[in-house]
C-alpha cells in the first residue's frame, strides 16, 4: 500500500522554464512533508520541507505547495536549470511525536534540457 | 566530517549467497535508518535505531533480512539467502534528534545485483 504516490516518473522541461513535480498522499494523518533531491551514485539530500499549517513554503528558486483537500503537494523550480537535473522525492511523517519515519515515493526523474 | 560511510558501495553476488552491507553515521547521530530504493516503490524505510536499539523493523521485508547496530558508529544489513528480487540501492542514514525528519542525511548507498 503505497502512501506517497509520485505518478509521473520523468518529467523534462526547457531550461528557464518552470517545472512542476507532483506527489499524492492517502494518509490525512501526515501533517510534515519534505522533498529530497537525488543525484546518480549519491544519496538523497533535503531541499525543502511544508508543515501542514501551512500551504505554501518559499526557498530561493524552490516553492512547495500544500493542498490538505486534495492531499497533493507540488515542487515548483523557477526557472529550472541543468544542474537541476535528479531524481526527487516527495516524503511524509507524522509530526507530533515523530520519530523521524518518512514515508518515501517512488521518484520523478527530471531533466532540465539547455 | 566524512558524512554517512556506506560499504560496498557495489555488490554483485549469485543467488542463495550471503550478503552484509556496512554503514557508519555521522558522529554524534544517534538515529540510524536502513532504506531500499527500487524503481516500483521508491525508498522505503527497511529499520532504524535510536541509540543502537532497533525501534521499528517493520519494513524488513522477510525473516532473510536482518540488521544490527552493535555500537554507536556501525552498523549492518544483512540478507541471507539473497535472492533475485532483492536487487536494489540501499541507503543508511544517520540523524541527530527526534521530531526532525528533515535531518535525516544519507550515504551514497550500495548497490545490490543478485543473479
Amino acid at each position: 500500500d503505497q502512501q506517497v504516490k509520485q505518478n509521473s516518473p520523468s518529467l523534462s522541461v526547457q531550461e528557464g522554464r518552470i517545472s512542476i513535480l507532483n506527489c499524492d498522499y492517502t494518509n490525512s494523518m501526515f501533517d510534515y512533508f519534505l522533498w529530497y533531491k537525488k543525484y546518480p551514485a549519491e544519496g538523497p539530500t533535503f531541499l525543502i520541507s511544508i508543515s501542514s499549517i501551512k500551504d505554501k513554503n518559499e526557498d530561493g528558486r524552490f516553492t512547495v505547495f500544500l493542498n490538505k483537500s486534495a492531499k497533493h503537494l507540488s515542487l515548483h523550480i523557477v526557472p529550472s536549470q541543468p544542474g537541476d537535473s535528479a531524481v526527487y522525492f516527495c516524503a511524509a511523517t507524522l509530526g507530533s511525536g515523530n520519530t523521524g519515519k518518512l514515508i518515501f515515493g517512488q521518484g520523478t526523474t527530471l531533466q532540465v534540457k539547455p | 566530517d566524512a558524512g554517512v560511510i556506506q560499504s560496498p558501495r557495489h555488490e554483485v553476488t549469485e543467488m542463495g549467497q550471503e550478503v552484509t552491507l556496512r554503514c557508519k553515521p555521522i558522529s554524534g547521530h544517534d538515529y540510524l535508518f536502513w532504506y531500499r530504493q527500487t524503481m516500483m516503490r521508491g525508498l522505503e524505510l527497511l529499520i532504524y535505531f535510536n541509540n543502537n536499539v532497533p525501534i521499528d523493523d517493520s519494513g524488513m521485508p522477510e525473516d532473510r533480512f536482518s540488521a544490527k547496530m552493535p555500537n554507536a558508529s556501525f552498523s549492518t544489513l544483512k540478507i541471507q539467502p539473497s535472492e533475485p528480487r532483492d536487487s536494489a540501492v540501499y541507503f543508511c542514514a544517520s540523524s541527530l534528534r527526534e521530531g526532525a525528519p528533515d535531518t535525516q542525511y544519507f550515504g551514497p548507498g550500495t548497490r545490490l545485483t543478485v543473479l
